[in-house]
């Protein structure tokens, strides 16, 4: 089964300095990737996904993900981190032998110090 | 386009009452799905609905139901309110489940049992 891993469920950055969230994939093919971002109150919004045309990715608002087939990893940052970034960050794996059904990590919550 | 509707925003239910939620997907959007967040557990996947069929179910007790009606708008029930059902449950539409087009959110349902 697939699964998602994400460390560290809390992050803290200054204002101006690089983000960086980790997630790790379990599967023996390359699924569809994707990042989410929660803020409070909201539903997810997508942040970029990964399908296999290219492996870095570029998303909304500065983001961007690389993927690297050789570590299972699909890791997201961001050159400065603004205070509007503060939120929770979900990684997903989509699969399309895996039931019709998203799995996501258990999020990231980002913190950022002015 | 408008984006997924999810009502009530709020609820509050005793212990031993059912509730039911609503959903309306993005249009043309004939996938739903259904997660349950809390802190603890984090997203995870109560069930799947497709042109009214549910392809996929989570590891979640009977209690929990849902359907999809022929308009693609869905709904899910939870009889016999526990505590542990206190959660921000969450729809998602899409129009590729499991594959390459990412799920597109509500801004979910607030669910506290006393």
């Amino acid at each position: 089964a697939q699964s998602v891993t994400q460390l560290g469920s809390h992050v803290s950055v200054s204002e101006g300095a690089l983000v960086l969230l980790r997630c790790n994939y379990s599967s023996s093919v390359p699924p569809y990737l994707f990042w989410y971002v929660q803020y409070p109150n909201q539903g997810l919004q997508l942040l970029l996904k990964y399908t296999s045309a290219a492996t870095l990715v570029k998303g909304i608002n500065g983001f961007e993900a690389e993927f690297k087939k050789s570590e299972t990893s699909f890791h997201l940052t961001k050159p400065s981190a603004h205070m509007s970034d503060a939120a929770e960050y979900f990684c997903a794996v989509s699969d399309p032998g895996g039931g019709f059904k998203t799995i996501f990590g258990a999020g990231t919550r980002l913190f950022v110090k002015a | 386009k408008a984006g997924v509707t999810q009502t009530p925003r709020y609820l509050i239910k005793t212990r031993g009452q059912q509730v039911t939620l609503s959903c309306s997907p993005i249009s043309g959007h004939r996938s739903v799905s259904w997660y349950q967040q809390t802190p603890g557990q984090g997203l995870q996947f109560l069930f799947e609905y497709f042109s009214e069929t549910q392809r996929n179910k989570g590891n979640f007790p009977g209690r929990f139901s849902g359907r999809q009606f022929s308009n693609s708008r869905s709904e899910m029930n939870v009889s016999t309110l526990e505590l542990g059902d206190s959660a921000l449950y969450l729809c998602a539409s899409t129009s590729d489940p499991g594959g390459i087009s990412p799920l597109h959110f509500g801004n979910g349902t607030r669910l506290t049992v006393t």
